[in-house]
């Protein structure tokens, strides 16, 4: 099974910030690598498809890059609304998994 | 307006069973895979299963392999997830998603708001 590791699992920031959250697969996944936002109490949201496509109706602050086994995923200037925890997720092979999480928080 | 809302969620005792139904509506359902995922109070998302357009590709995560079925009725617009041998761990919000692209697997774009399924004596 592919395994998926994200770092850091929490990171402090303040508005206006950029921040980058890295996802390692424990193998090859080309480019089938997505990125998710999820808000409390809320399902969370698809950002980005194919490592670095942007989702309709994301703003263009976030951006997705990589390929193989090494992703990144950027938020340029930080706003309030971006506080939440990110997962990125493999569906290069069966059994699909995402990342433990990064929850970016306000310092 | 694309939607997906579960049903089937409840308190059940260790080793029973439960179904978990999703109906979709506002899309051709039957173009899309489908899968559920879930997430534990307090933790992070698991990816539970998937199912391809036809039912011709499945795919489990190793914790529930023999003990869950993932199913789906494209007449009735319909995703299931027949779940058997429950355990305390399969406690969680169980989440019914559609995948991004026609005839593939690659994303998941649509996101019910979840059933949960608790577990415990």
């Amino acid at each position: 099974d592919i395994q998926m590791t994200q770092s850091p699992s929490s990171v402090s920031a303040s508005v206006g910030d950029t921040v980058t959250i890295t996802c390692r697969a424990s193998q090859d996944i080309t480019n089938w690598l997505a990125w998710y936002q999820q808000k409390p109490g809320k399902a969370p949201k698809l950002l980005i498809y194919a490592a670095s496509s942007l989702h309709s109706g994301v703003p263009s602050r976030f951006s997705g890059s990589g390929s193989g086994t090494e992703f990144t995923l950027t938020i340029s200037s930080l706003q309030t609304e971006d506080f939440a925890t990110y997962y990125c997720q493999q569906s290069y092979s069966f059994p699909q998994g995402f990342g433990g999480g990064t929850k970016v928080e306000i310092k | 307006e694309v939607q997906l809302v579960e049903s089937g969620g409840d308190l059940v005792q260790p080793g029973r069973s439960l179904r978990l139904s999703c109906a979709a509506s506002g899309f051709t359902f039957g173009d899309y895979a489908m899968h559920w995922v879930r997430q534990a109070p307090g933790k992070g998302l698991e990816w539970v299963s998937g199912i391809n357009w036809n039912s011709g590709t499945i795919g489990y995560a190793d914790s529930v392999r023999g003990r869950f079925t993932i199913s789906r009725d494209n007449a009735k617009n319909s995703l299931y997830l027949q779940m058997n041998s429950l355990r305390a761990e399969d406690t969680a919000l169980y989440y019914c998603i559609k995948d991004k692209d026609w005839g593939s697997f690659s994303a998941f774009d649509i996101w019910g708001q979840g059933t949960m399924v608790s577990v415990s004596s």
